[in-house]
């Protein structure tokens, strides 16, 4: 199956800096999902970006489908922005179900 | 759009004991998926259905797991004498076919004691 990869696993900040995560996947994918975990176990939809580059307000992401890894982007972070920041990649081959990386737990300090 | 619903939203129950979970997908989605998620670790895929019909089950589903979706809509996950490594959140997502994004509820959260 596929592998994802996601990098750093583990990032601290200061309420204002800004961050960008990694994602890296083993194979083609027609899906790619970024999503943020609350601390209430809640999956967020952030981005749908299996190419291309998509912002929404402090947030963007960039998927580079040739060279299979995506960026996501946080500027200005708030504590809001702490928990769990997932990627998730799919094959329609596969059903399209959704392979997960282990994460990013993002902790934002005031 | 009322988004996916997921109930309960906890469960609490003693080893050995049946559960049933249910989801409500969005409705005009065809596909549904069940994933798991353990402390720690990213969800991971369970099953899955485009309308009424059940088309993968990972090597994670043991037969103690069974999920049904009878009328393409809403879709049921029952596990059968639970045990401790059950505990975990149990998501639900639907979407449309083709690669399209999938949408989350809000979960199950069960914990065996």
């Amino acid at each position: 199956g596929i592998q994802v990869e996601q990098s750093p696993p583990d990032l601290i900040l200061q309420e204002g800096a800004n961050s960008t995560l990694r994602c890296n996947f083993s194979d083609s994918v027609n899906n790619l999902q970024w999503f943020h975990q609350n601390p209430w176990g809640q999956l967020i939809n952030l981005f749908y970006i299996p190419s291309g580059t998509k912002q929404n307000g402090r947030l963007s992401a960039t998927t580079v489908a040739t060279e299979r890894y995506s960026l996501l982007y946080i500027s200005s972070s708030q504590t809001t922005d702490s928990g769990v920041y997932f990627c998730a990649v799919a094959k329609e081959t596969s059903g399209s179900r959704l392979t997960f990386g282990e994460g990013t737990q993002l902790t934002v300090n005031p | 759009d009322t988004g996916v619903s997921q109930n309960p939203r906890h469960k609490i129950t003693k080893r050995g004991q049946n559960v049933t979970f249910r989801c409500d997908p969005i409705s005009e989605h065809n596909r549904l998926y069940w994933y798991r998620q353990t402390l720690g670790q990213g969800p991971e895929f369970l099953t899955y259905f485009q309308n009424e019909a059940q088309l993968e089950k990972s090597r994670l589903l043991s037969d103690r797991f069974s999920a049904e979706r009878p009328k393409g809509s809403f879709s049921t996950l029952e596990i059968q004498r639970t045990e401790q490594g059950d505990s975990a959140m149990y998501l639900c997502a639907s979407s449309y076919p083709g690669g399209q994004p999938q949408h989350f509820g809000d979960g199950t959260r069960l914990s065996i004691l």
